[in-house]
């Protein structure tokens, strides 16, 4: 079985701050991870995603996030939020053999001015 | 580019009625679609995945029955909540991918139930 997890339900932080937000996953062979983004009453967005290869992955809006096979682990970061980044963040993994993705429980990102 | 249109986008049904949501995608062949509930407050759940020349494949606690899919071509799809109920009540999200690739989702269709 695998799951991932979001340990955090809700991050505040300020405008300009960084932020890491986290995602771990339990599962032992090959995965797809990935973070998408949830802004109130809308659907989903792609930020990013990471397969192989380089373990920090770049996606969009400054966002990135860092694999680690050791801490089974795929953190969310930016460096410097703006408003517009309140939102509510997913971390989702895809089995390699299964075409689907399992999504985490969510967090919810609250940046002040 | 890829995109996923979903309608409609918000729907309010009676409690005990049926409704019918599609899905397309535009831009690439959707050989793969993944249909998703997300209940008030909670996560987005899978409720089955549809995939071309292959049998539809539900998750635990949903069921053709209730949740049936029709996914006749790569470009579109479709999913009746029959007899909904609450608890039927979210957001219904469509994700649809071209073999491998990034899975893209549409914006939604909003179900309240009165």
């Amino acid at each position: 079985t695998q799951t991932v997890s979001q340990s955090d339900a809700h991050v505040t932080v300020f405008e300009g701050d960084s932020v890491e937000l986290r995602c771990n996953y339990s599962y032992g062979g090959s995965i797809y991870l990935s973070w998408y983004i949830q802004h109130h009453g809308r659907g989903l967005q792609f930020l990013l995603k990471y397969y192989s290869g380089n373990p920090v992955v770049q996606g969009v809006n400054g966002f990135k996030a860092e694999f680690s096979k050791s801490d089974s682990s795929f953190h969310l970061r930016k460096a410097s939020v703006h408003w517009s980044d309140s939102a509510v963040y997913f971390c989702a993994v895809r089995l390699s053999n299964y075409n689907v993705l399992y999504f985490g429980s969510g967090t919810k990102l609250t940046v002040e001015p | 580019g890829a995109l996923v249109y979903q309608y409609p986008r918000r729907t309010i049904c009676k409690s005990g009625t049926s409704m019918r949501m599609e899905c397309q995608a535009v831009g690439f062949q959707a050989t793969s679609v993944a249909w998703y509930r997300q209940s008030p407050q909670k996560t987005f759940e899978l409720i089955a995945l549809s995939t071309v020349n292959s049998a539809i494949k539900y998750e635990q606690n949903f069921t053709q029955e209730k949740f049936p899919i029709s996914h006749p071509n790569l470009s579109f799809s479709s999913m009746t909540v029959l007899n909904a109920y609450l608890e039927d009540r979210g957001l219904y999200l469509c994700g649809a991918r071209e073999s491998q690739n990034t899975l893209y989702f549409g914006a939604g269709t909003r179900l309240s139930v009165l």
